[in-house]
This record gives structure tokens, C-alpha cells and sequence, in this order.
């Protein structure tokens, strides 16, 4: 495709269930990263792929929080035992080499 | 730890008048980046800055970093209702980009 896509585009959820966001990035960008923005807020970063490296995890959260990516290509953030407060818009982007290219969007409500 | 501080948090002008956005770092950054996000949008690149005290303009956007590469600022001279949404600063020390709270930006015809 010719940007980022995500799914779903909204997800609705029980507090306590675990929820699957996904991510497609532009084909043959290397870099990846999610962030979290809640209503009104900025963009709060959670973690970063690069290529084949280790992942910096450093803005995750906490441990009910996690991602995967297999290689350069698509990415999974999970969320275990869902809170209230994880409510937001989760987004992706991708990029080359700095300027990032962001999806539409996952918006979560946690109920 | 990093933080990116922007101000002001709202901005409300009428079409025609300028505006501007600041963007602090508490440490040196690498680089500087901004990011318009329209009403339920998501953040679009605008540009990038990466040398000290770089000044580059967009048509109606002047975007500049400071000398000390800890402060940047976007100039929108003569507001148009096409401007309106939230802009981001996003600056950078290594991998990670830290992200300003944003300034939304109201335009009144």
C-alpha cells in the first residue's frame, strides 16, 4: 500500500480483556515505532523496532503492555488484562531514515 | 528524563493574523521535527531541523532551531482557516522522539 495502515480502526473492549492492534508499515521501512495519544494530549512514545536490532522498550507502560515485529514488516501491540486508563488513540509509524509516517489510528475504549 | 515543553497550549487568532509556537528541551537535541494533525487526523510531517540556529521556511511556515539545539519555534505569518489543527514538535536525541504536548491552533474567519 502507499502509507501505514492499522487495525482495527476502533476497538471497543471489557476492562480486564486483552486486545491485538495492528500494524502494516510502508514496504522496505526499516524503523518502526507506536506511540499512545489521549483525547486533547500529545503523542507519548512506547516502543521502537529497528530492523533485526533489539527493540527499545522503554516507553512501555507497563508489563501488561507489549509489541512484536517480525523483521521489517508488520507489527503487533498487545495489551493484557485491559485498564480504563488505556483508553486512547494508538498510533504507528514507520520510517526510513527520520521523517516518520504515521497510520490512521487504533482508537481504543476500555469500558 | 527527556521532556519536550511546548507552548502555548491553545491558540486562537483571527484569519489573516500570525502565530507562533515554541518548542523547550530540557536537554540538546539532535534534531528537531514538526507535525501538523488535523481534527481526528493523524500527525503529517512537516520538517526537520539538524543544525544549530537553522532557519528553513514553507511558503507561510517559518521554522527555526536555536543556537543551543535545546528550543525551536514554527511562525505562521497571515493565518489561513486551512491552518487549523494541532502542531507537534518532536525532538530527538538518538532512536527515540519525544514529543511536545502540541499546540492547537484555531483560526476565526
Amino acid at each position: 500500500g502507499a502509507g501505514v495502515s492499522q487495525s482495527p480502526s476502533n476497538k471497543v473492549t471489557e476492562k480486564g480483556k486483552d486486545v491485538e492492534l495492528r500494524c502494516d508499515p510502508i514496504s522496505g521501512h526499516t524503523a518502526l515505532y507506536w506511540y499512545r495519544q489521549r483525547l486533547g494530549q500529545g503523542l507519548e512514545f512506547l516502543i521502537y523496532f529497528q530492523g533485526n536490532s533489539a527493540p527499545d522498550k522503554s516507553g512501555l507502560p507497563s508489563d501488561r503492555f507489549s509489541a512484536e515485529r517480525t523483521g521489517e514488516s508488520v507489527s503487533t501491540l498487545t495489551i493484557q488484562r485491559t485498564q480504563q486508563e488505556d483508553s486512547a488513540v494508538y498510533l504507528c509509524a514507520s520510517s526510513v531514515r527520520v521523517k516518520q509516517f504515521f497510520g490512521p489510528g487504533t482508537r481504543l475504549t476500555v469500558l | 528524563g527527556q521532556q519536550v515543553m511546548q507552548i502555548p497550549q491553545y491558540q486562537h487568532v483571527q484569519e489573516g493574523e500570525d502565530f507562533t509556537t515554541y518548542c523547550n528541551s530540557s536537554t540538546t537535541l539532535s534534531n528537531i521535527q514538526w507535525y501538523k494533525q488535523r481534527p481526528g487526523g493523524h500527525p503529517v510531517f512537516l520538517i526537520q531541523l539538524v543544525k544549530s540556529g537553522e532557519v528553513k521556511k514553507q511558503k507561510r511556515l517559518t521554522f527555526q532551531f536555536g543556537e543551543a539545539k535545546k528550543n525551536s519555534s514554527l511562525h505562521i505569518t497571515a493565518t489561513q482557516t486551512t491552518d487549523v489543527g494541532t502542531y507537534f514538535c518532536a525532538g530527538s536525541t538518538g532512536n527515540q522522539f519525544y514529543f511536545g504536548t502540541g499546540t492547537s491552533l484555531t483560526v476565526i474567519p
